[in-house]
């Protein structure tokens, strides 16, 4: 069974200090992950994939296997960044069964 | 390019009671996915159509069921509405199945008193 765990509810940091938004995962094969990003009166949005290893808004992620780790960074958070923070797993190939952390609400302190 | 959009906005049904709740993919994209997601709980997947077949599914009974349409829009159809029932219904669309990239609308708020 695949599982995402997301350790923190809540995540308070001032403004410029770095943020680091944990997210395990348990999954017998190649995932692949992802963040998604909810921000206040917004939908869902993807915030970053892992095989795209890009940075967004300053933030991101690697992938550990050996760990089975997929923490969220930004060295220096902003007021903006507040918002809620979802860390997914999706499984390799066409069948999709995604499976969500139960988010990490990050708040940054001006 | 129009985006994902999800009606009704809200619904309050009774117990016992079938919904149907509608989703409008992404112009353009193939694959439809529904999750459910409770108060302060992640998306929980419910199933995917693609290109009208259903191509994965989650943990949820068969009264959770679905359609997709030659357009592409899609119905999440739940019958004998129970209590914990109650939660946003997410609609997620993506180009094409192989595509992992979701686009999520704005949810339909059901509660079921």
């Amino acid at each position: 069974a695949q599982r995402v765990t997301q350790p923190e509810k809540l995540l308070s940091v001032f403004k410029g200090a770095p943020v680091e938004l944990k997210c395990n995962y348990s999954y017998s094969g190649s995932p692949e992950l992802f963040w998604y990003v909810q921000y206040s009166r917004q939908r869902l949005q993807l915030l970053l994939r892992h095989i795209s290893r890009e940075s967004i808004k300053g933030f991101t992620a690697d992938l550990n296997k050996g760990e089975t780790s997929f923490h969220l960074k930004k060295p220096f958070a902003q007021e903006e960044d507040s918002a809620m923070y979802y860390c997914a797993l999706n499984p390799s190939g066409g069948y999709q069964k995604v499976t969500f952390g139960t988010g990490t609400k990050l708040q940054v302190i001006p | 390019e129009t985006g994902v959009t999800q009606s009704p906005t809200h619904l309050i049904k009774t117990r016992g009671q079938q919904v149907t709740l509608r989703c409008s993919s992404q112009s353009g994209h193939n694959t439809v996915s529904w999750y459910q997601q409770a108060l302060g709980q992640g998306p929980q997947f419910i199933f995917q159509y693609y290109r009208e077949e259903e191509n994965g599914r989650g943990n949820f009974p068969p009264r959770f069921s679905g359609l997709q349409f030659p357009n592409y829009s899609s119905e999440l159809n739940v019958n004998a509405l129970e209590l914990d029932d109650s939660a946003l219904y997410l609609c997620a669309s993506s180009l094409d199945v192989g595509d992992k990239t979701q686009f999520f609308g704005p949810g339909t708020r059901l509660t079921v008193l």
